[in-house]
């Protein structure tokens, strides 16, 4: 099993300001590494796949970098819209999920 | 546009079998383009992949889960379905489906999401 391990748990950020979340996996993943956001009660949204490359319809505020086994989510303008849980998938075998970031208004 | 939607009962008593559908609209589950999967999340906690299904029947599991876990699809129904057996507390979570449209494979991100549905075991 691959596992993959997200830092901080918990980011403290002010609105307008810029957040960066960091995902590790145990082995290499190349990029095959995805970002979801989930909001309270509500079910996951695909940011981020191909490590680097937004989803229909993702703001471009949201970008995404790394591979092997070092990836970053950058949201460059924090909106009130945006404070929610952030979790990192890797798919390069069978998919498993690291245990979050939530990042709260500060 | 291709949308999914679980549906099922929200208690079951523990050792028996949680049983989900996931009703796709908009779409047709014999795509060939597609991977249907379930994953789950315990209350408060982080998002756990449980399986994966091709409309071919073809299945790929959790390997933590495999021996307790049954994906089926149904093309007459454009739907599929989750069975988990021998279910005790820690499986008590909001049970999504989702869909992989990249046809790159079955591993991949999930791009459309079920609402999800909790699911409680409990006698």
């Amino acid at each position: 099993e691959i596992v993959m391990t997200q830092f901080p748990a918990t980011l403290s950020v002010s609105p307008g300001e810029r957040a960066t979340l960091s995902c590790r996996a145990s082995q290499s993943v190349t990029s095959n590494l995805a970002w979801y956001q989930q909001r309270p009660g509500q079910a996951p949204r695909l940011l981020i796949y191909g490590a680097s490359t937004r989803a229909t319809g993702i703001p471009a505020r949201f970008s995404g970098s790394g591979s092997g086994t070092e990836f970053t989510l950058t949201i460059s303008t924090l909106q009130s819209e945006d404070f929610a849980v952030y979790y990192c998938q890797q798919y390069n075998k069978w998919p498993t999920f690291g245990q979050g970031t939530k990042v709260e208004i500060k | 546009q291709l949308q999914v939607q679980e549906s099922g009962p929200g208690l079951v008593k523990p050792s028996e079998t949680l049983s989900l559908t996931c009703i796709v609209s908009g779409g047709s589950i014999s795509s060939y383009t597609y991977y249907w999967g379930w994953i789950r999340q315990p209350p408060g906690k982080g998002l756990e992949y449980i399986g994966t299904i091709y409309y071919s029947g073809t299945t790929y599991y959790n390997p933590s889960l495999k021996s307790r876990v049954s994906i089926s699809v149904d093309t007459s129904k454009n739907q599929f379905s989750l069975h988990l057996s021998s279910v005790t507390a820690a499986d008590t979570a909001v049970y999504y489906c989702a869909v992989n449209t990249a046809a790159t494979g079955p591993n991949d991100a999930f791009d459309i999401w079920g609402q999800g549905t909790m699911v409680t075991v409990s006698s």
